[in-house]
Order: structure tokens, then C-alpha cells, then sequence
């Protein structure tokens, strides 16, 4: 079935650091790839999504790239804050029913 | 815009009381709605998800069952609660048609059964 695997955690960086954290999927068909964000106590919010091949989604300085020829989907962004410490969740959504796939989110911490 | 609410925030209920959780969407019409749960320090489990009224698709065999009385209303409801159903409740909801719609989720209800 559909999957989303995400880089194991806790990442901890600098701040002013660059962040990648890795996203790969598997899915049939074409699916539709999304990075969301979860602050402590709080739901989860869209970060950014791409629909398609080679769509760039962006957002607040971060970045993501659909990557169709390596099924991936890394998030980026140039220079950490503090304030951008938080779980980050890779999800797709399927051609039927639907659903979302998540991953298992990564927890990101900044340190000033 | 669209905007959705769930309610309570944070609840902490004995073992084999009843629950019910609500979650309303305003400003779009028939919604998918989900459930989610979220374990401490883990990721998502889908719960439940409803394509229309009084249609419920569940995705984990469970004592927790779920309803939709009218086209933007969730409901999250156990008859009795058991310990293991601790954990960080998510309603979110998505546009029925097409895969371009994201999630949108709403607060999270806490919930601490002793």
C-alpha cells in the first residue's frame, strides 16, 4: 500500500542553520504530496503542498520539491529560527477514498 | 473563509464513563470530514472519515464510533471509555472532489482517561 517514510528524529540545529529533512513515498498513481507543521498543543497546519512532477511548494522560507523520479519530497529551509521548532509531518493524498497517508513526523528543535 | 472548531480542548474522563467530542466546519458545504488520534510522542492514526451524512467509513476496529448528523458536524463518541483511548483527538476536513485539497485541522482535543 501507500506509504510515507520521513529521516528519524529529533533534529536540533543552530540558529541561522541550514534544515533538509528527508521525505520519500510510495503510491500508486499520482499523488498528491504535502509538509505540515504541529507546534506544541496545537493541531497540525499546512506548511506547503505540490500537485505534480517538479512542483516546488513554499512557504514562511521553507521549500519542497516533488520529485517523481526519486519519489521524494525534502523539506528545506536556508536559515532556522528559534521559533520554527515544531514536528514536521509528510503526507500524500491518494487517487481514491479520500485518505491521507502521514509519516511519522520529525521533530525539529532550534537552539538560539 | 473556512474555519473549523473542536471542542472540548482538554478533557480527562474516568475509565468506562462515555465521550463524545464534536468538531463543526462553517464556510464550505459537504466537506470529507476525519478523526484522527494522535498517541504522546507519535504520529497520526485514522480514525474515521465521512464522505457525506450518515456515511461513516472507520479504519481501526476499536470502542470509539463516529457520526455525522448533519453535512459540517463530526461526532466522536464511546460508550465507555478504556485507558488506551488517551491521547490527542484531531478532526480535520478536506474538499470532496479532487486531490489538490489539503487537510485542515482543527485544535486537538486532549484527552486523559484514568
Amino acid at each position: 500500500g501507500d506509504s510515507v517514510t520521513q529521516m528519524e528524529g529529533p533534529v536540533t540545529l543552530s540558529e541561522e542553520a541550514f534544515l533538509t529533512i528527508n521525505c520519500t513515498y510510495t503510491a500508486t498513481g499520482y499523488p498528491s504530496l504535502f509538509w505540515y507543521v504541529q507546534y506544541p498543543g496545537e493541531g497540525l497546519q499546512l506548511l506547503l503542498k505540490a500537485t505534480k512532477a517538479d512542483d516546488k511548494g513554499s512557504n514562511k522560507g521553507f521549500e519542497a520539491t516533488y520529485r517523481k523520479e526519486t519519489t521524494s519530497f525534502h523539506l528545506e529551509k536556508g536559515s532556522v529560527q528559534v521559533s520554527d521548532s515544531a514536528v514536521y509531518f509528510c503526507a500524500l493524498s491518494r487517487s481514491y477514498g479520500q485518505n491521507f497517508v502521514f509519516g511519522p513526523g520529525t521533530r525539529l528543535s532550534v537552539l538560539p | 473563509s473556512q474555519t473549523i472548531h473542536q471542542w472540548p480542548a482538554t478533557l480527562v474522563q474516568p475509565v468506562g464513563s462515555p465521550l463524545s467530542l464534536e468538531c463543526t466546519v462553517e464556510g464550505t458545504s459537504n466537506p470529507n470530514l476525519y478523526w484522527y488520534r494522535q498517541a504522546a510522542g507519535r504520529g497520526l492514526q485514522l480514525l474515521f472519515y465521512s464522505v457525506g451524512i450518515g456515511q461513516i467509513s472507520s479504519e481501526v476496529p476499536q470502542n470509539l464510533s463516529a457520526s455525522r448528523p448533519q453535512d459540517r458536524q463530526f461526532i466522536l463518541s464511546s460508550k465507555k471509555l478504556l485507558l488506551s483511548d488517551s491521547g490527542f483527538y484531531l478532526c480535520a476536513w478536506s474538499l470532496g472532489q479532487g486531490l489538490n485539497s489539503p487537510l485542515h485541522f482543527g485544535n486537538g482535543t486532549r484527552l486523559t482517561v484514568t
